[in-house]
């Protein structure tokens, strides 16, 4: 398939350590942030999501943390396994139905 | 994978020709989005679509236009094609209307090649 980021920042990871990807948001009306994941030649992939309202929410392996005061947003991968490796995007939106505002993504490469 | 088909799978064509692109979205799922993403680049948004309208564009021009049938299907048109057009096109779907709660469920994209 075709590479879906050949030029964007890049976090190299030890199987079964942890990941943390970051993300810088632009909008302070933003309500509803989400994390997606991107293998090469796929669309994105929902992952977690969480609203303004909160400040931290946990899934499977992942965790969201939100910081509005910074417009902040991180993505943490508890035991990375080789299945991780992909491009990660971050997008924000006013709301959950509201059209989605992509940042620019971090591929995530783990190694064996 | 979601659900969400797109057809065809890679297209090439030439500057200044007409190209449609089509998406079926999930089952009872009645919001369509389509967003173009550069090589390289996160998705950006183009438009959407509920109950057959256009609702909500972000910033392209109008020789991009779409459509959406009574079954949800969708189409985007793409008109005088350009070189910086060549990009992946994401069809996005998701329940809930434009107001509606709901998690967007993305297709695996058209590659589009422009020379």
């Amino acid at each position: 398939g075709e590479s879906v980021g050949l030029h964007l920042p890049t976090l190299s990871v030890q199987e079964g350590d942890n990941s943390i990807i970051n993300c810088a948001y632009s909008n302070s009306a933003s309500d509803y942030f989400i994390w997606y994941k991107q293998e090469s030649g796929k669309g994105p992939q929902f992952i977690i999501d969480i609203r303004s309202n909160m400040d931290k929410r946990q899934g499977q392996r992942v965790t969201v943390l939100l910081n509005k005061t910074v417009k902040h947003l991180s993505l943490q991968i508890a035991a990375t396994q080789p299945g991780d490796s992909a491009v990660y995007f971050c997008a924000e939106s006013k709301a959950a139905g509201n059209k989605l505002t992509f940042g620019g993504g971090t591929r995530v490469l783990v190694k064996p | 994978e979601t659900g969400v088909t797109q057809s065809p799978t890679h297209l090439i064509k030439t500057r200044g020709q007409q190209v449609t692109l089509r998406c079926s979205s999930q089952s009872g799922h009645n919001t369509v989005s389509w967003y173009q993403q550069a090589l390289g680049q996160g998705p950006q948004f183009i438009f959407q679509y509920y109950r057959e309208e256009e609702n909500g564009r972000g910033n392209f021009p109008p020789r991009f236009s779409g459509l959406q049938f009574p079954n949800y299907s969708s189409e985007l048109n793409v008109n005088a094609l350009e070189l910086d057009d060549s990009a992946l096109y994401l069809c996005a779907s998701r329940p809930g209307g434009v107001r509606g709660d709901g998690e967007q469920y993305f297709g695996p994209g058209t590659r589009l090649t422009v020379t």
